[in-house]
């Protein structure tokens, strides 16, 4: 089960934060990755993001986001957190975290966080 | 990258079948067999239904059933029902590990 949390309101150039606990299951497994991916009436749904360990830490980005994008994985608190910097109107939309392959699909999905951008 | 191509919209009385395209090129849709369908609630998040273009995760009814022709892929639904109306939508695989959906298809049952 993912629980995200994190502020719905981003002022425009801030820094767009939100975080996924993980219960039921480990940020540092290899059963699948972590990713993040946002939905909005003007963009549909886009994949952003995704971390996943393998003896090392790995991090893949979409090229839309790649220079303002870090996901950043806590094996501590078994969660793994969003940042979006140098946010516009344009990042408006509902946020998701997800465990999910690139091939085999994504198959678990927290409860989306709606996230506004606006002065 | 750019979105995957799928109609706006798709109907069908209860007890028929519809079939909703998804159409990419070579380089996602047509160059792998990682072809996903999701099914989208109002409100709620996507689920999926579909993985590796065939294949149905455990509890998906068979009803539903996935396919792929050169760039396009396809999600039929069987037997529709009126739990069935719902949004739908495709994603692949596009290499350098990257992954995208598609524009989304609206399922009206009639």
């Amino acid at each position: 089960q993912l629980q995200q949390s994190g502020p719905g309101l981003v002022k425009p150039s801030q820094t767009l934060s939100l975080t996924c606990a993980i219960s039921g299951d480990s940020v540092s497994s290899n059963s699948g990755a972590w990713n993040w991916i946002r939905q909005s009436p003007s963009r549909g749904l886009e994949w952003l993001g995704r971390t996943y360990y393998s003896s090392n830490w790995y991090y893949d980005y979409a090229v839309s986001v790649k220079s303002r994008m870090t996901i950043k994985p806590d094996p501590f608190k078994n969660q793994f957190s969003l940042q979006l910097n140098s946010v516009t109107p344009e990042d408006t939309a509902v946020y998701y975290c997800v465990k999910g392959s690139l091939y085999y699909g994504m198959d678990v999905w927290g409860q989306g966080t709606t996230v506004t951008v606006s002065s | 990258q750019s979105a995957l191509t799928q109609p706006p919209s798709a109907s069908g009385p209860p007890g028929q079948s519809v079939t909703i395209s998804c159409t990419g090129t070579s380089s996602d849709v047509g160059g792998f067999h990682y072809v996903s369908w999701y099914q989208q609630r109002p409100g709620k998040a996507p689920k999926l239904i579909i993985y590796e273009v065939t294949k149905r995760p455990s509890g998906v009814p068979d009803r539903f059933s996935g396919s792929k022709s050169g760039n396009t892929a396809s999600l039929t639904v069987s037997g529709l029902q009126a739990e069935d109306e719902a949004d739908y939508y495709c994603s692949s695989y596009v290499g350098g590990n990257t992954y995208v959906f598609g524009t989304g298809t609206k399922l009206t049952v009639l």
